[in-house]
C-alpha cells in the first residue's frame, strides 16, 4: 500500500495570510507514461463529505477559488491557500489514486488565528 | 448533475452484517465510464477506501477488509450496495459512496461526487 502522510497535523492562520499543507507519499505517484501525478486534494467541513479541490496534483476543480493551488511531483506535494478566508476553515486531505488500495493522508486541520 | 445518496440501518449489532445502498440520480451506474466506491470515516478520524465496483460487476477491494466485504451493483434500480460482515465496534463510521472516472480499464481517478454519508454504529 502507498502510505500518505501530511504535515502539519493542524495549523492556525490569520485571515488573509497563507496556509501551506504538505503531503508525502511512500512511493512515487507519478506515472511516467503520461507524466501525471495521481494525487488529489479534498476539503472537509464538519458534517459534510469531502469536497474535491485539486486533481492531477495541481489542476483546480471547476468552481474552486483560485486562492487554492496544488504543487509538487513524485512523492512530495503541497496545497497552498494563498489568502485564508473564514470559509476555508476545514480539514484537508490528500489522496493517491495511482494504485489500489487508494489511500488518504491523515488530514490537516486549518483554523483561523 | 449526478447525485449519490446512502441508505441503510444506522445501528448494527456486533458480529452481524452491515448493509448499505447507494442510490444514484442524474446519471447511470450502467456506464463504462465510472467506478462506484464505498469509503468510510470513523468518528473524528480519517478516510478509508473500502472498494469499488464497475457496471459489469467487477470489483476491487481494500485488502484490509477484503475477507468481509461484498460490493454489488443493481443496474435496474440504478444502485450499488455494500455488505460488511462480522462487524465490530471498529466498523463504526460514516460510510460514503462516491464516483470516480475510469479513463481506461483498471484505472480510476479521483472521487467526485460523494454522497452525504450515513453513520453506522455497531453496538449491542
Amino acid at each position: 500500500d502507498i502510505v500518505m502522510t501530511q504535515s502539519p497535523d493542524s495549523l492556525a492562520v490569520s485571515q488573509g495570510e497563507r496556509a501551506t499543507i504538505n503531503c508525502k507519499s511512500s512511493q512515487s505517484v507519478l506515472y511516467s507514461s503520461n507524466n501525471k501525478n495521481y494525487l488529489a486534494w479534498y476539503q472537509q467541513k464538519p458534517g459534510h463529505p469531502p469536497k474535491l479541490l485539486i486533481y492531477w496534483a495541481s489542476t483546480r476543480e471547476s468552481g474552486v477559488p483560485d486562492r487554492f493551488s496544488g504543487s509538487g511531483s513524485g512523492t512530495d506535494f503541497t496545497l497552498t491557500i494563498s489568502s485564508l478566508q473564514a470559509e476555508d476553515v476545514a480539514v484537508y486531505y490528500c489522496q493517491q489514486y495511482y494504485s489500489t488500495p487508494f489511500t488518504f493522508g491523515p488530514g490537516t486541520k486549518v483554523d483561523m488565528k | 448533475q449526478v447525485q449519490l445518496q446512502e441508505s441503510g440501518p444506522g445501528l448494527v449489532k456486533p458480529s452481524e452484517t452491515l448493509s448499505l445502498t447507494c442510490s444514484v440520480s442524474g446519471g447511470s451506474v450502467n456506464s463504462g465510464t465510472y467506478y462506484w466506491s464505498w469509503i468510510r470515516q470513523p468518528p473524528g478520524k480519517g478516510l478509508e477506501w473500502i472498494g469499488y465496483i464497475y457496471y459489469s460487476g467487477s470489483t476491487n477491494y481494500n485488502p484490509s477488509l477484503k475477507s468481509r466485504v461484498i460490493i454489488s451493483v443493481e443496474t435496474s434500480k440504478n444502485q450499488f450496495s455494500l455488505k460488511l460482515s462480522s462487524v465490530t465496534a471498529a466498523d463504526t463510521a460514516v460510510y460514503y459512496c462516491a464516483r470516480s472516472v475510469s479513463p481506461r480499464p483498471g484505472w480510476s481517478n479521483w472521487f467526485d461526487p460523494w454522497g452525504q454519508g450515513t453513520l453506522v454504529t455497531v453496538s449491542s
